[in-house]
């Protein structure tokens, strides 16, 4: 069955201080792995489409990257506005599967 | 464009009564997803649509559940009877092919 595992579930950083999240999956064969970031009281936004190891995309403050059982968000420099939940996804014939999620805090 | 649009945003219901939750997809998406979220259990998938039919509703989480897809522009996600434990934040996505792009919810609160 796939799965996807987020950690931490909760990080707190100081503005300026770079870190990572984690999303580790384990899939028959994947097809993609999505990242997302949810406001409160809102929707997922969606991020990012990754396809293959070696695979890169950026954003902003963002970085996403993916091995061939994990996707690293990086975040450079974070701003309080980063501030929020970060999800992970893979997609499973048609449908994502979703990981419970990075909640992230930065402070001034 | 207006993005995935949701109604009502907000429902509070007594144990017992039908709600009926509505989702307008962007134009042109062919497939259409209902999701539930709660803090305890995350994201989790109930049911989609593909050109207007439903394709695995296998996380619709019992017979109280059901879903239509009447045309490319609409769908309802119905619970009849409500109980207090399908209490949660609602979410209709929509996608043209693989990304998903989500509206901002229904929170429904069963009392």
């Amino acid at each position: 069955e796939d799965q996807v595992t987020q950690s931490p579930e909760a990080l707190r950083l100081q503005e300026g201080e770079s870190s990572s999240l984690n999303c580790s999956y384990t899939v028959s064969g994947l097809r993609g792995l999505f990242w997302y970031r949810q406001d409160p009281g809102k929707g997922p936004e969606f991020l990012f489409t990754l396809y293959s190891a070696g695979e890169e995309k950026e954003k902003e403050r963002l970085k996403a990257t993916l091995t061939k059982k994990e996707s690293f968000l990086h975040i450079t420099a974070p701003k309080p506005e980063d501030s929020a939940t970060y999800l992970c996804a893979v997609e499973d014939t048609d449908k994502l599967i979703f990981g419970t999620g990075t909640r992230l805090q930065v402070f001034p | 464009d207006a993005g995935v649009i949701q109604s009502p945003r907000h429902e509070v219901t007594e144990m017992g009564q039908e709600v009926t939750l509505r989702c307008k997809p962007i134009s042109g998406h062919n497939s259409l997803f209902w999701y539930r979220q709660t803090m305890m259990r995350g994201l989790e998938l109930l049911i989609y649509f593909n050109n207007n039919v439903p394709i695995d509703d296998s996380g619709m989480p019992e017979d109280r559940f059901s879903a239509k897809m009447p045309n490319a522009s609409f769908s309802t996600l119905k619970i009849q009877p409500s109980e207090p434990r399908d209490s949660a934040v609602y979410f209709c996505a929509s996608s043209p092919e693989v990304e998903q792009y989500f509206g901002p919810g229904t929170r429904l609160t069963v009392t």
